[in-house]
């Protein structure tokens, strides 16, 4: 069955530096992957979507890479503050038309100032 | 950036009653809607595909007689849980996706989530 695993359920870094996240999964290839993020107690906010012919994507301090030979995508927040401290959701489409996306459990990122 | 709402963000409510959930898409047409359930420290789980005019597919292992989804129009869909328990107590979520004039096939747009908690 499809498997999505973000391989770090908490990550800790120093404001400025650079979060770097995972998300790997097996059993499937995918059309496309979207990163979200989650604020506590609120529903999802889109960040990025990178489709499987692209390499790499950037939106202001962010970025995504995906590698469909290593099944892999990593996401990137560079210069990094103490408000970028939120849980970030990996998901996957499903390829059928009208289906919905495919969440991995997220990873919950702490910027200490 | 489009906006969906939901109502209300926050139930408590007995053991045996049924709460209604209502996810609105604010400024676009939804073809389709999606409804997640979320526990604690967990993932978003689907629980059910609604497109309007039809009914809704659910997903394996989610009861459709007890989480009753209507998409009566473009903008509106609903979700009841009837005769609700504890252990139906859950971060409910609902996304939309708009049609061919609301912007890329994947886009989807999420709700602020509804906390229902059952006593």
């Amino acid at each position: 069955s499809q498997k999505i695993e973000q391989n770090s359920e908490a990550l800790n870094i120093q404001e400025g530096k650079t979060a770097t996240l995972t998300c790997n999964y097996t059993n499937y290839s995918p059309a496309y992957l979207q990163w979200y993020r989650q604020d506590p107690g609120r529903g999802p906010v889109f960040l990025l979507l990178i489709r499987e012919n692209e390499k790499e994507k950037r939106k202001e301090r962010l970025k995504v890479t995906f590698d469909t030979t290593l099944k892999q995508s990593l996401f990137h927040i560079t210069a990094s503050q103490p408000a970028d401290s939120a849980t970030y959701l990996c998901a996957l489409d499903s390829r059928q038309a009208g289906t919905a996306l495919i969440f991995g459990k997220g990873t919950t990122l702490s910027v200490s100032s | 950036g489009a906006v969906v709402s939901q109502h209300p963000s926050r139930v408590i409510c007995k053991s045996g009653t049924s709460v209604k959930i209502e996810c609105r898409s604010l400024d676009f047409q939804a073809t389709t809607m999606f409804w997640y359930r979320q526990f604690p420290k967990q993932s978003l789980m689907l629980m059910a595909t609604s497109n309007e005019g039809s009914k809704a597919t659910y997903e394996q292992g989610v009861e459709k007689d007890k989480f009753l989804i209507n998409h009566a129009s473009l903008t509106l869909s609903t979700l009841t849980v009837t005769s609700a328990h504890p252990e139906d107590s859950s971060f409910y979520i609902c996304s939309a996706r708009p049609g061919l004039a609301g912007g890329p096939r994947e886009t989807q747009y999420f709700g602020p989530g509804t906390r229902l908690l059952v006593l």
